[in-house]
């Protein structure tokens, strides 16, 4: 059983459409999180939610807009997409007690967005 | 701004002798430090953490070392194995930044058989 699931794993677009990245996670967790990879590597989080509520919202542009309709879940919207926006982008889960206060977080498998 | 730095892209080493991956940070704020492990098409895994109160933490073949004063990590395996090979991150947090975790680039490990 896949604890955090993303769909879709891959996804390509043109610039200028809207698009959607579904996150669900199976444990539990009461926190959420968006990452996104860049061309570099590096991971850098984009937003965080704690039971259903925005807690970390990272310098993105409004364009993109989570929503979380319950704990399990994390979506991610993107309207107007633009060529710079292609990356890899990963959901992440955790706890907000014991371990999870320092910085233990479950991953999914990531989305490889293309923008052309 | 990198708070979290690991300056080494990649590295080899031979199946049964010792890796060491480093990682350097600039945030004399940063209270927890963590490895994940990433492999192709997968989302990082967590792998060992180490609070900044202690200066090592292992287990079993992995050991993470911290030196406060140089602002400086690193991860030892010891054997390495073939299916130790992936990119591995070094990250950060500080307990009033909301469990916000800040990466380094990651460090691709090449164990030969």
């Amino acid at each position: 059983d896949t604890a955090v699931s993303q769909t879709p794993k891959y996804l390509v677009t043109q610039m200028g459409n809207d698009k959607s990245i579904k996150c669900e996670q199976n444990l539990g967790h009461d926190t959420m999180y968006w990452y996104k990879q860049d061309s570099k590597k590096f991971l850098k989080i984009m937003f965080s939610y704690n039971n259903k509520e925005l807690i970390i919202n990272e310098t993105v542009p409004n364009r993109f807009s989570p929503k979380s309709p319950d704990k399990a879940h994390l979506n991610l919207h993107i309207n107007s997409l633009e060529l710079g926006d292609s990356a890899v982008y990963f959901c992440a889960s955790s706890h907000t007690s014991g371990r999870a206060l320092t910085g233990e977080q479950y991953f999914g498998p990531g989305t490889r967005l293309t923008v052309t | 701004d990198q708070q979290v730095k690991q300056n080494s892209p990649s590295l080899s080493v031979q199946e049964g002798r010792i890796s060491i991956l480093n990682c350097d940070y600039t945030n004399s704020m940063f209270d927890y430090f963590l490895w994940y492990k990433k492999y192709p098409a997968e989302g990082p895994t967590f792998l060992i953490s180490i609070s900044s109160i202690k200066d090592k933490n292992e287990d079993g073949r992995f050991t993470v070392f911290l030196n406060k004063s140089a602002k400086h990590l690193s991860l030892h395996i010891v054997p390495s194995q073939p299916g130790d090979s992936a990119v591995y991150f070094c990250a950060a947090v500080f307990s009033g930044s909301a469990r916000q975790l800040t990466f380094g680039s990651g460090t691709q490990l090449t164990v030969l058989p």
